[in-house]
């Protein structure tokens, strides 16, 4: 079993709309969280940390679930630069990061 | 401020030769990670250094593959002999102990064995 799961996508939404997509890791005592967004063919950046109460930066709004393991992205307001795709990041306690294959997001106009 | 600088940006190989991937962390960092990038595997840790010692190197595939850092500003990975799996995008990151998962990525290497 993968140590952090997501659905592939692609999520394909209109301008202005809102998505929102989950990702699963597998091991109970991860300690910290993370969004990475990567665009097409270039490296990977930090979107947001995820805190145990859930967290907002503007747009983007991240929520963990201890008890079922998962954390997800919000993303309102959808902008045609919001189109990449987003990985989910486990930490253990290390300073290792876990990373998901990643969710597709594409915003159409 | 110049970011994470790699080089060759395209390497293209053939297969039982020698690569060698370079990286010029951020000035300042003391957290340097080297990644591997394929379809099939997503995004791996090879190996990180803290302050030019190796830390963890538990995902380096094999003995065929090695890291160094002789000094703050330069790092290598070195592949030999390189095979056709391992093609790839390597990506070399940086980062400060304080924000050690805020990790800045370079643009990557793409290789190309064949």
């Amino acid at each position: 079993r993968k140590e952090v799961e997501q659905d592939p996508g692609p999520f394909n939404v209109p301008e202005g709309a809102t998505v929102a997509f989950n990702c699963t890791y597998s091991n109970s005592a991860s300690q910290s969280f993370f969004w990475y967004r990567q665009d097409c063919r270039k490296e990977p950046k930090l979107l947001m940390s995820v805190y145990s109460s859930g967290n907002e930066d503007g747009r983007f709004t991240a929520q963990l679930n201890r008890a079922s393991q998962y954390i997800s992205l919000l993303i309102r307001d959808s902008k045609l630069s919001d189109s990449a795709t987003y990985l989910c990041v486990v930490n253990m306690n290390d300073y290792k990061l876990s990373f998901g294959a990643g969710t597709t997001v594409t915003v159409r106009a | 401020d110049a970011g994470v600088i790699q080089s060759p940006r395209h390497e293209v190989t053939e297969m039982g030769q020698e690569v060698t991937l370079r990286c010029k962390p951020i000035s300042g960092h003391d957290y340097l990670f080297w990644y591997r990038q394929t379809m099939m595997r997503g995004l791996e840790l090879l190996i990180y250094f803290n302050n030019n010692v190796p830390i963890d190197d538990s995902g380096m595939p094999e003995d065929r593959f090695s890291a160094k850092m002789p000094n703050a500003s330069f790092s290598t990975l070195k592949i030999q002999p390189s095979e056709p799996r391992d093609s790839a995008v390597y990506f070399c990151a940086s980062s400060l102990t304080g924000r050690w998962y805020e990790q800045y990525f370079g643009p990557g290497t793409r290789l190309t064995v064949t």
